[in-house]
């Protein structure tokens, strides 16, 4: 069965900061990971789209990688804002399965 | 272009009623999946249908249906609510049914059982 860890659970920095959030799963056996992030109450944003074949994936200031052999998979984001703050999700999926969510990374991004 | 839309935004019941939530996913979509996430967990994955066929059924009770309309829209039904069905009820599209396509999600609609 596929689990999804994601480390740290919760994350504060000042503005202007480099930082990375971690994705972990058990079985490589994968389609594809999405990256989302999440504010307070509402639903999830797509931020990457990363397929199975692919390394990596870059959106702004964002760069998400991805080591199917290792179960791993990061979320750089480059020069946080306060407006970064929200939760981040990491969701994979397995082959013959739906998507299956890590339980996210609450980031608060401090002016 | 108009996204994922969910309706109603929240809702009320109480313990025994039966609800149901709806979805109309982005113009052109044809699979829709339903997840619940409770609060401060990953979202769990519940349904997905595609050209009006389940396609997926996640571990949820007999107590939880679905169904796709010809226009792609869906309907997620609970009955005999439970105090743990609180939780957002959220609705993603993708363009078909391979899970080689990126799914977006609606707002969500979140339900309380009293």
């Amino acid at each position: 069965k596929q689990e999804v860890t994601q480390i740290p659970a919760a994350l504060s920095v000042p503005e202007g900061e480099n930082l990375v959030l971690n994705c972990s799963f058990t079985d490589s056996a994968i389609y594809n990971l999405q990256w989302f992030r999440q504010d307070p109450g509402k639903g999830l944003t797509s931020l990457l789209l990363i397929q199975s074949s692919q390394r990596e994936q870059t959106s702004g200031r964002l760069n998400a990688s991805l080591d199917k052999s290792s179960g791993r998979s990061t979320l750089y984001i480059a020069a946080s804002q306060p407006g970064d703050s929200a939760t981040y999700l990491c969701a994979v999926r397995p082959e013959g399965q739906n998507f299956v969510f890590g339980p996210g990374t609450r980031l608060s991004v401090l002016p | 272009d108009a996204g994922v839309t969910q309706s109603p935004t929240h809702l009320i019941k109480t313990r025994g009623q039966q609800v149901t939530l709806r979805c109309s996913p982005i113009s052109g979509h044809k699979s829709v999946s339903w997840y619940q996430q409770v609060l401060g967990q990953g979202p769990q994955f519940i349904f997905q249908y595609y050209e009006k066929e389940e396609r997926g059924r996640g571990n949820f009770p007999d107590r939880f249906s679905a169904r796709q309309f010809p226009n792609y829209s869906s309907e997620l039904n609970v009955n005999a609510l439970l105090l743990g069905d609180s939780a957002l009820y959220l609705c993603a599209s993708s363009l078909e049914g391979v899970p080689y396509y990126e799914q977006f999600f609606g707002p969500g609609t979140r339900l309380t059982v009293l």
